[in-house]
């Protein structure tokens, strides 16, 4: 299986924006979908962006996702940050060659 | 509702088994492939299992395979984990969830908490 590295945390005011990122280890990011979660504590995860850059409707427009195939990384950008979006957040795909989902290991995301 | 609601969690003695249970409602169970994610205190998201809309397939993650079995019954809307051989660090919140049509997981579990001690 490949690999999801991303940052243990990361840090930002509120008003600021600010880019986790996740970077697949072999194979290419563009190949499978990345979707990102968002866990608060002591709550189950909830979807912010599916598809690489897809935003379900109940998700802010200040979150998106992008892609880069030359860091073979994809990206989650949350714009004007507000203290409600302190959360852990994680980065999600699918190894199609073992059927395996694969995680990021989560960033702690904290807004000061 | 459209929900999830897992149980049969609790303290177990390592080396022992137990057995979850995800009773699913509100959703045509038959059509979706169903996985179980786990959480250890602290930790990050583990994949554990997946099984396929009609139990003809199912895949384990490396650190639960030969030990883990997931299944499911259709007819009872019920997706099941059954665990042997636990080990303390298989200690986690598990969470069955659904993925929906666009791949991703788009319903979760509230989870339930499986404590192994030594």
């Amino acid at each position: 299986n490949f690999m999801l590295t991303q940052p243990h945390s990361v840090s930002a005011s509120p008003g600021k924006t600010v880019t986790i990122s996740c970077t697949r280890s072999s194979g290419t990011i563009a190949s499978k979908y990345v979707h990102w979660y968002r866990q608060r504590p002591g709550s189950v995860p909830t979807i912010v962006i599916s598809e690489d850059d897809q935003r379900p409707s109940a998700v802010p427009d200040r979150f998106s996702g992008s892609i880069d195939t030359s860091s073979n990384s994809a990206f989650l950008t949350i714009s004007g940050l507000k203290t409600e979006d302190e959360s852990d957040y994680y980065c999600q795909s699918f190894d199609s060659s073992t059927n395996h989902v694969i995680f990021g290991g989560g960033t702690k995301l904290t807004v000061l | 509702q459209v929900q999830l609601v897992e149980s049969g969690g609790g303290v177990v003695q390592a080396g022992k088994s137990l057995r979850l249970s995800c009773a699913a409602s509100g959703f045509t169970f038959s059509s979706y492939g169903l996985h179980w994610v786990r959480q250890a205190p602290g930790k990050g998201l583990e994949w554990v299992a997946l099984i396929w809309y009609d139990g003809s397939n199912e895949y384990y993650g490396d650190s639960v395979k030969g030990r883990f079995t997931i299944s499911r019954d259709n007819s009872k809307n019920t997706l099941y984990l059954q665990m042997s051989s636990l080990r303390v660090d298989d200690t986690a919140v598990y969470y069955c969830a659904r993925r929906g049509s666009a791949s991703y997981f788009d319903l979760w579990g509230r989870g339930t908490l499986v404590s192994v001690s030594s």
